[in-house]
């Protein structure tokens, strides 16, 4: 099945500085990578997502990479903010056999951005 | 609009003791899921359910039992809970069936504890 892995597994970075978290993928079937946002005591939230026919996707301060020949995906957060300190879960979803696997969730990103 | 409700949000079990935890979702979606959550190992899938009457194994679906009653609600039981199974329960639904082609989206959790 799908194994993804996520790094780093803690990031402290200044505000206004920029984040990035990197997630590796082992299925090469695999077509959708979203990220969610988990505030403390919360559930986890998307920012955004990506389909395997896209290379780059921008959302305001946050942007999504992804590199089918290598088989990985990162997150970038520019002009960090106080607010954007949480933990970050990459994913990936393949349609595999019969069409319904769920995601499979890398192990977070806990982010915290000093004021 | 309530998106995934989950109820209850907190529960403390005694090992050996039975519960149900209760999901259900207003936005007409297709499957529904059940991840638990435990400290630097990110969201693992119990069980999911690709539509109303069907249900499959997760990663991590033992002692565990569900049932998707309709399908607007998954229900998911410990017959006899153990101190393994103290953690955090996400219940989560997205449109849709097959190949994987929409976000999840996720209730509240409920952070149960079996001592």
């Amino acid at each position: 099945g799908e194994n993804v892995e996520q790094h780093p597994s803690t990031l402290s970075v200044q505000e206004g500085d920029s984040a990035v978290i990197k997630c590796t993928y082992s299925d090469s079937a695999s077509n959708y990578f979203p990220w969610y946002k988990q505030e403390l005591g919360k559930r986890p939230q998307l920012i955004i997502d990506i389909r395997s026919n896209v290379g780059e996707k921008k959302d305001q301060r946050i942007a999504v990479t992804l590199n089918k020949t290598a088989k990985h995906f990162s997150l970038h957060i520019t002009e960090t903010q106080p607010e954007d300190s949480a933990v970050y879960f990459c994913a990936a979803s393949s349609p595999g056999d019969t069409g319904r696997r769920a995601l499979t969730f890398g192990s977070g990103t806990r982010l915290q951005v000093q004021p | 609009n309530a998106g995934v409700t989950q109820t209850p949000k907190f529960q403390v079990l005694k090992t050996g003791q039975s519960m149900t935890l209760q999901c259900a979702q207003d936005m007409n979606h297709n499957s529904m899921y059940w991840y638990r959550q435990d400290p630097g190992m990110g969201l693992r899938l119990i069980y999911y359910s690709a539509s109303e009457g069907t249900t499959d194994k997760g990663e991590v679906p033992n002692g565990y039992n569900v049932s998707r009653l309709n399908k607007r609600e998954f229900s998911l039981r410990l017959e006899s809970a153990a101190p393994s199974q103290t953690s955090v329960y996400f219940c989560a639904s997205r449109a849709g069936t097959g190949g994987y082609n929409s976000p999840l989206h996720f209730g509240n959790g409920t952070r149960l504890t079996v001592t």
